[in-house]
């Protein structure tokens, strides 16, 4: 496989329920992120890690837990979430971290909080 | 923070007609600029990207921006759209100072009309 792939495509859950999102890039890149992306909204900056070392956290409410084992995975750690948090979650990794390098996002998980 | 806004939340345009999609940022500060496309049930891919030089700024697929420091714009162009075009066009924003934080606007979706 090439570029960002994420699983589960889709995903439905209760607000008692814990769950995992996973994204992995087949890129060599150094720095991965996770983004929220809701209807009519920005997309949100949830969280980027840099050489497996978290470097942002856009205050993010504790029950989305982000865990970087190696460069080339990254997962989102849910529990205890809520209707709100329905929306699609989006990973992108880029060479390296910095404002200049183009991110390369997987095709994302649609996630629905019941 | 920076802020990115594109006014057209929809664009309609006919097939071959030209087309132009606005984005406006916050800060008159050296920035650098992105226009980023999602097709259907996709990730975003870069279409064009800023960083300095000439203010005029060639991508894929046709698409070219022009960067105006003076109106803090970076509209994006095509003289001439394919029914192929149709999708969602996201101007995004990062300041080389703080290079981990991206700001991306809310979206245009371009609707080509055969």
């Amino acid at each position: 496989e090439t570029g960002v792939t994420q699983t589960p495509r889709h995903l439905v859950m209760g607000m008692t329920n814990k769950k995992s999102l996973k994204c992995e890039q087949h890129l060599g890149h150094n720095a991965m992120y996770w983004y929220k992306q809701s209807a009519k909204k920005p997309l949100e900056l949830m969280f980027v890690y840099s050489l497996e070392e978290r470097v942002e956290n856009n205050s993010v409410p504790s029950r989305f837990s982000p865990e970087c084992p190696n460069s080339s995975h990254l997962f989102l750690h849910l529990h205890t979430l809520q209707p709100e948090d329905s929306a699609l979650y989006l990973c992108a990794s880029s060479l390296n971290t910095g404002g200049e390098e183009t991110q390369y996002f997987g095709p994302g998980t649609r996630l629905l909080v019941l | 923070a920076q802020s990115v806004t594109q006014l057209d939340s929809q664009v309609p345009v006919f097939e071959e007609a030209p087309v132009e999609l606005r984005c406006n940022y916050s800060s008159s500060v050296s920035v650098y600029l992105f226009w980023y496309v999602q097709y259907p049930n996709q990730g975003l891919q870069l279409l064009l990207k800023y960083l300095s030089g000439s203010t005029l700024v060639k991508g894929i697929n046709g698409f070219e921006a022009e960067f105006n420091k003076s109106q803090t714009s970076f509209h994006l162009r095509k003289p001439s759209v394919h029914i192929s075009d149709t999708a969602e066009y996201f101007c995004a924003v990062s300041d080389p100072n703080t290079g981990n934080q991206f700001y991306f606007g809310t979206g245009t979706s371009l609707t080509v009309i055969p």
